[in-house]
């Protein structure tokens, strides 16, 4: 990818059980958002964690940022079958005025 | 919530002809927009940044004079395929940031462009 590499790549896991996705950049941001993107379909803005933030929650979703590793996962508990998706971490750096995405986790929650 | 449509979703050509993607927000304004390219069960590649009333500025690699950028208006922007070939096939996404200055940026539907 143009900013960093997702982890892991692909995750299979249950219904009911929590999926944690991480992802790593390369560059000094000013806040880093997650995507989740159904199969051929657009991309659903899920949270944004600005660069002065460590976490942050949302419903279901729990959002880390480690600045000093450049880096963040992203929790969702108690995940359900629409929550297979792919699922996108972006930064936005302090370095120019435009968002680069990571590489993707495709997550599969089977029922 | 703000909304950024792409029009038109779904589009075939063929090879040599050239085709035109426009991206426009519906209820904001946006100085800057971007435009995105996805490969099959991959990440969106930034291509370049359109500012309205200037030039665009592209990514390492991206060919300016195949992808032709116009940003005439600040709901705006276009994306331009020229002499499309079938590698150029794609899902093409564009996304808009308000002009408000926040730092959100909404994303359209996407365009699927098949080139036979």
């Amino acid at each position: 990818s143009q900013q960093g590499e997702e982890d892991p790549q692909a995750l299979s896991i249950q219904e009911g059980e929590n999926a944690t996705m991480n992802c790593s950049y390369k560059t000094s941001i000013n806040n880093l958002q997650w995507y989740r993107q159904n199969s051929g379909r657009g991309l659903v803005h899920l949270i944004l964690i600005r660069s002065n933030e460590r976490e942050k929650h949302s419903g279901r979703l729990r959002v880390t940022l480690d600045t000093s590793k450049k880096s963040s996962s992203l929790l969702i508990t108690a995940s359900r079958a629409a929550d297979t998706a792919s699922y996108f971490c972006a930064t936005w750096g302090t370095g120019g005025f435009k968002t680069i995405f990571g590489a993707g986790t495709r997550l599969f929650v089977k029922a | 919530g703000a909304v950024v449509s792409q029009h038109p979703s779904r589009v075939i050509c063929k090879s040599g002809t050239s085709v035109k993607i426009e991206c426009r927000s519906l209820d904001f304004q946006a100085t800057t927009m971007f435009w995105y390219r996805q490969f099959p069960k991959k990440s969106l590649m930034l291509m370049a940044t359109s500012n309205e009333g200037s030039k665009a500025t592209y990514e390492q690699g991206v060919e300016k004079d195949k992808f032709l950028i116009n940003h005439a208006s600040l709901t705006l922007s276009t994306l331009t395929v020229t002499s499309a070939h079938p590698e150029d096939s794609s899902f093409y996404i564009c996304s808009a940031r308000d002009s408000r200055g926040t730092y959100e940026q909404y994303f359209g539907p996407g365009t699927r462009l098949t080139v036979t």
